[in-house]
């Protein structure tokens, strides 16, 4: 049972499009976080969301946090081919492990 | 560079031999997390040491799998008796503990594959 779940799976856009990747829970989190990675690399992470409601911009990224903590979502505008890779989200309950999503695969397409 | 340091970076070996994967966290970061990834899929929490604490091994999918930390600092993953299904990339991740802001940093990873 997948703690966090990530949708969709697999999004293939053209350039210029839009786009919005969820991810959800039934649990409440201290926190979420955003993870990017490219192939051969390890996840780094872009942003952190920690109040209920919360909405951070970072540039064509948008990251809002649920109000009950429990969900948050991803908002691409004007995707570029350089915003392909996977988009992981992830989430830290109290004092306790980082566990992640099982990710957004995302392809831009020229 | 200060970054998380994974080793080696690619492994090969056969069915049911033992293997270590071995993790260099950033100095001073108190919390050291292995995952599993297959094929780009999403990471699959494996353990978590924070501090001096017992770690939190509720992600290791078998008796085969054991990590140890030694001085809160490297880290080693080991895997015995090793099967197909264990080949994954193997990512370790420390970070300042685990409050809401708190980042980890990923090393880059020990391809296996299991033969």
């Amino acid at each position: 049972t997948q703690l966090l779940e990530q949708s969709p799976q697999f999004l293939s856009i053209q350039e210029g499009e839009n786009l919005t990747v969820y991810c959800n829970s039934s649990s409440v989190f201290s926190s979420l976080q955003w993870y990017r990675q490219e192939p051969g690399e390890g996840p780094v992470l872009l942003v952190t969301v920690v109040t209920g409601g919360e909405v951070k911009k970072l540039k064509r990224l948008t990251f809002q946090f649920g109000d009950a903590r429990k969900d948050s979502s991803l908002h691409i505008t004007a995707a570029q081919p350089g915003d392909t890779g996977l988009y992981l989200c992830a989430g830290i309950q109290g004092a306790q492990k980082l566990v992640f999503g099982q990710g957004t695969r995302l392809t831009i397409n020229p | 560079g200060a970054g998380v340091s994974q080793s080696p970076s690619n492994k090969v070996t056969e069915k049911g031999k033992d293997v270590e994967l071995r993790c260099d966290p950033i100095s001073g970061h108190t919390a050291l997390y292995w995952y599993r990834q297959s094929l780009g899929q999403g990471l699959e929490f494996l353990i978590y040491f924070q501090g001096n604490s017992a770690p939190d091994k509720s992600g290791l999918p078998s008796d085969r799998f054991s990590a140890e930390r030694t001085g809160g600092s490297v880290s080693t993953l080991t895997i015995q008796r090793t099967q197909q299904e264990d080949s994954a990339v193997y990512l370790c991740a420390s970070s300042l503990g685990p409050r809401p802001n708190t980042e980890a940093f990923f090393g880059q990873g020990t391809r296996l594959t299991v033969v």
